[in-house]
């Protein structure tokens, strides 16, 4: 099977660095996926990673490992409007099956003022 | 260019009943995938659709179920419904299968009682 481990919550304050990190288990691995979901919003995606090393989009970077199944990412210049949970994802293949997208439980970020 | 819409956005059925729900992906998108989320479980897989043909199954029981029409729109049905069954279904919707970032709609808030 496959399993993926992310914090529940992280907490911050505005203008600080946060990273949230997400740790998987899995096989037939593809690459990782960062999506970010506002309260009673849909999900929207932030990143993906599918060799190892650093992925960076603007205030938002993103950082694989595949060796040690390992991510992260990596949130600068918080702003307000950041505050949102934010998923891992692994994209992989299972036997008899394409390519799937399985979800983290998510981390709720907090950015206080 | 429109984003993926869901109807209904909201529903509340009984126990017992069946319901339909659908989705129009982004124009030009072939693949179409579904998603279960809960407070309790995150987000799941249901199923993904590509050419009009289901590709993958995540790990539902049969009274899941779903299709894709010609023109990429989608629908997903879920017969004999449990308290259980209450949640967020997301549509995502990509250009290929392939592909790794998808576009999530807004969902459709199901309620049974």
């Amino acid at each position: 099977g496959q399993s993926l481990e992310q914090p529940s919550e992280v907490t911050a304050v505005e203008g600080a660095i946060v990273q949230i990190n997400c740790t998987y288990q899995t096989s037939g691995f593809y690459g990782l996926s960062w999506y970010q979901q506002h309260d009673g919003g849909a999900p929207t995606f932030l990143s993906y990673n599918a060799l190892d090393g650093l992925e960076e989009t603007g205030r938002f970077s993103s950082f694989l490992s595949r060796s040690d199944s390992y991510g992260y990412l990596l949130l600068q210049e918080l702003q307000m409007k950041d505050s949102a949970s934010y998923f891992c994802a692994v994209r992989a293949v299972y036997s008899g099956s394409a390519r799937q997208l399985t979800f983290g439980s998510g981390t709720q970020l907090t950015v206080l003022p | 260019k429109a984003g993926v819409t869901q109807t209904p956005r909201y529903l509340i059925k009984t126990r017992g009943q069946q319901v339909t729900l659908s989705c129009s992906p982004i124009s030009g998108h072939r693949s179409v995938s579904w998603y279960q989320q809960t407070p309790g479980q995150g987000l799941q897989f249901l199923f993904e659709y590509f050419s009009e043909t289901q590709r993958n199954k995540g790990n539902f029981p049969g009274r899941f179920s779903g299709r894709q029409f010609s023109n990429s729109r989608s629908e997903m049905n879920v017969s004999t419904l449990e308290l259980g069954d209450s949640a967020l279904y997301l549509c995502a919707s990509k250009p290929g299968q392939t592909s790794y970032e998808q576009y999530f709609g807004p969902g459709t808030r199901l309620t049974v009682t």
